[in-house]
């Protein structure tokens, strides 16, 4: 089975930029979406398509296309104390279907 | 706007059966593939099991493949999970979602209904 892995921790102080990294077999050639979960809520969609954001979501947020064929890499720019959250990334994979990372827990200093 | 609002969940022991049930408003039902998620205690996402919009095709993740059936009323914009032989390793969070036509991505979220299964 297709397996995709995220640290487990990120942490970054308020204004500065954080990196999460989704990393899985040729995860390059796959489409790769992107969820934010508050603490209490549901997962919430925050890219699609690799790249793609909601209406909702702000421009603060972007995707890296995969730079080594296994990583593809979310970035959070000016982060401040709302983007605290556990982010999980997710394929779909033939013979898996859906494959959710382990999810990465982003701690704001 | 779309919701999503999952009931049916509570406590129930191992072998035991359970049926949630998912009202969707907002949207139109039928447009969309329709799918469960879980949630395990140690924050884990898990696939569970997706139904097709129109056609009814069920598809099904391995671990509960034979145990649980995903079924929906578009008469009643109705989403419904049947759980049987349940064990402690189906203790979860079960959220239903909304998948983006044509993209296996879940642009909504239900709030999600606990199910715990303990002796």
């Amino acid at each position: 089975s297709y397996v995709v892995t995220q640290p487990p921790s990120v942490s970054v102080a308020p204004g500065r930029t954080a990196t999460l990294s989704c990393q899985g077999d040729n995860i390059a050639i796959k489409t790769i979406h992107w969820y934010r979960q508050r603490p209490g809520q549901a997962p919430v969609l925050i890219v699609y398509d690799g790249t793609d954001r909601p209406s909702r979501i702000p421009g603060r947020i972007s995707v890296s296309a995969p730079n080594s064929g296994d990583t593809a890499t979310l970035t959070i720019n000016r982060v401040d104390a709302g983007d605290e959250a556990d982010y999980y990334c997710q394929v779909w994979h033939l013979g898996s279907d859906w494959v959710f990372g382990g999810g990465t827990r982003l701690t704001v200093l | 706007e779309a919701q999503l609002l999952e009931s049916g969940g509570g406590l129930v022991q191992p072998g035991g059966s359970l049926r949630l049930s998912c009202a969707a408003s907002g949207f139109s039902f039928t447009s969309h593939t329709m799918s469960w998620i879980r949630q395990t205690p140690g924050k884990r996402l898990e696939w569970v099991a997706a139904i097709g919009g129109t056609d009814g095709v069920t598809f099904y993740a391995a671990p509960v493949r034979g145990r649980f059936t995903i079924s929906r009323d578009n008469s009643k914009n109705t989403l419904y999970l049947y759980m049987t032989t349940l064990s402690v390793a189906d203790t979860a969070v079960y959220y239903c979602v909304r998948e983006v036509i044509g993209r296996a991505a879940a642009d909504v979220w239900g709030r999600g209904a606990l199910v715990t299964v303990s002796p």
